[in-house]
Formats: structure tokens, sequence, C-alpha cells
């Protein structure tokens, strides 16, 4: 079955801990992405990734960080430096090329508690 | 970078009327545009897409048409129903260039149709 999966659905995270996000995708896509929502937002990018051991800073990018060891995996880390990191979670991939589709994850809600 | 614009940011029609959603972007090398769907709780999904050499392009009640000299492209609805409720997001891509591999996304467009 093939698809991007990110990992856990639901999060929990005392404050001033790290935590890191799960995304895998067995679509052989070579681009990842990882954004933020925040409820009745849109979609801010943190970081992208076109190939593996490279990566980019996105929009808001402060605060987390991300490595592409693999080209199937992008786990995403909040530390504790980012200062509200209660949010919806999205990973998406694609192949790189401009008529493009991205596919993304079903989403991690990291809550602060 | 990409400047990408949604207007309106929240839409709210009867079911049967017609919505129009509009996407204002920057870079003129931009020759992908697709629109996507989120709904509730759920992760964005692609809805139509169109390439810069096509005007327009239809899917049974949505269409989307693309102005490329004044840089915007739409999405229409037809005959809206309440599962058409979501939010919709705009993404145009480039081909090449420095940010060839950056995916933004407009701000969003909350659309509700009331029965």
């Amino acid at each position: 079955d093939g698809g991007i999966t990110q990992s856990p659905k639901y999060l929990f995270r005392k404050e001033g801990q790290n935590v890191t996000l799960s995304c895998e995708q067995n679509l052989n896509h070579d681009a990842m992405y990882w954004y933020r929502q925040d409820p009745g937002q849109g979609l801010r990018l943190i970081y992208y990734s076109q190939i593996v051991n490279d990566f980019q800073k996105g929009d808001i990018a402060e605060g987390y960080s991300v490595s592409r060891e693999k080209k199937e995996s992008f786990p995403l880390t909040v530390t504790s430096a980012q200062k509200n990191p209660t949010a919806f979670y999205l990973c998406a991939s694609s192949m790189l090329g401009a008529n493009t589709e991205a596919f993304f994850g079903q989403g991690t809600r990291l809550t602060v508690v | 970078g990409e400047n990408v614009e949604q207007h309106p940011s929240t839409l709210s029609v009867q079911e049967g009327d017609s919505a129009v959603i509009k996407c204002t972007y920057s870079d003129s090398a931009s020759n992908y545009f697709p629109w996507y769907k989120q709904e509730l709780g759920k992760r964005p999904q692609l809805i139509i897409d169109i390439r810069s050499n096509v005007g327009e392009k239809k899917d049974q009640r949505i269409a989307v048409t693309l102005n490329k000299t004044a840089k915007h492209f739409s999405l229409h609805i037809t005959e809206t129903q309440p599962e058409d409720s979501a939010v919709y997001f705009c993404a145009p891509r480039r081909a090449g260039g420095t940010s060839y591999g950056k995916l933004t996304f407009g701000q969003g467009t909350i659309l509700t149709v009331h029965p």
C-alpha cells in the first residue's frame, strides 16, 4: 500500500522537551516537506528537502530541525527553542519537477502540556 | 521567493450557488497551478490542476482558469453541495531556478456551503 505515513497521530510534550515527528514515504519521491498548520490558518513551510543529505529552511524554521539520511524518511524535531510548538504538523512529498502533485500524510497533532 | 495570495479568506454560499476562489502569485516562471482541498481534520488532497499551456480545465462541477499575463488562477465550483465545505489551497510551482524545490501554499480559503 503506497503512501506517506506520519506517526504518531497525537503527541503530548512537556515544556522544555524535544520531540521528533516521523514521516515515511514509499512513493519513491525525491522531495519532502514539513508544514505547520495552526487553527484556521494556512500551511506554513518549516523545512524541505530535494535530495538525500540535503535540506533547506522554509519560512518558519526557527526552533525546528530535520534530517534526510534516507530517501524514504524525513523526521522533524521540535526543539525546546520553539516558543509555541502546539500545532498540527503535516508532512508532504512529491517528485521533483513543476507538474507534480504533492501527497500529504495524515498529520501529527502536537500539544505542549 | 514566490508570494502567493488567496482571496477571499472565507466564503459562505447557499447550496446550489457557485463559488469562486482566486489565487495571485508573483513568480512569472510558475507553470503548474494546482488546487488542494482539506476537509476538517484531514489531509489536503489535490482536486484539480492546470498547466501553463492551458487556459481552462473542467472536471464535473469544478474548474480552474488561468491568466498567466495577470499572474492569477481561479477555482470555480458550480452547484455547490454541503460536502464542498472545506479549506481550499492553491500552490503554484515553477520548473526550475533557485526556489525549484520549494512548495508554497496560499493562506487558504474557508468555504462554507449552507444547506
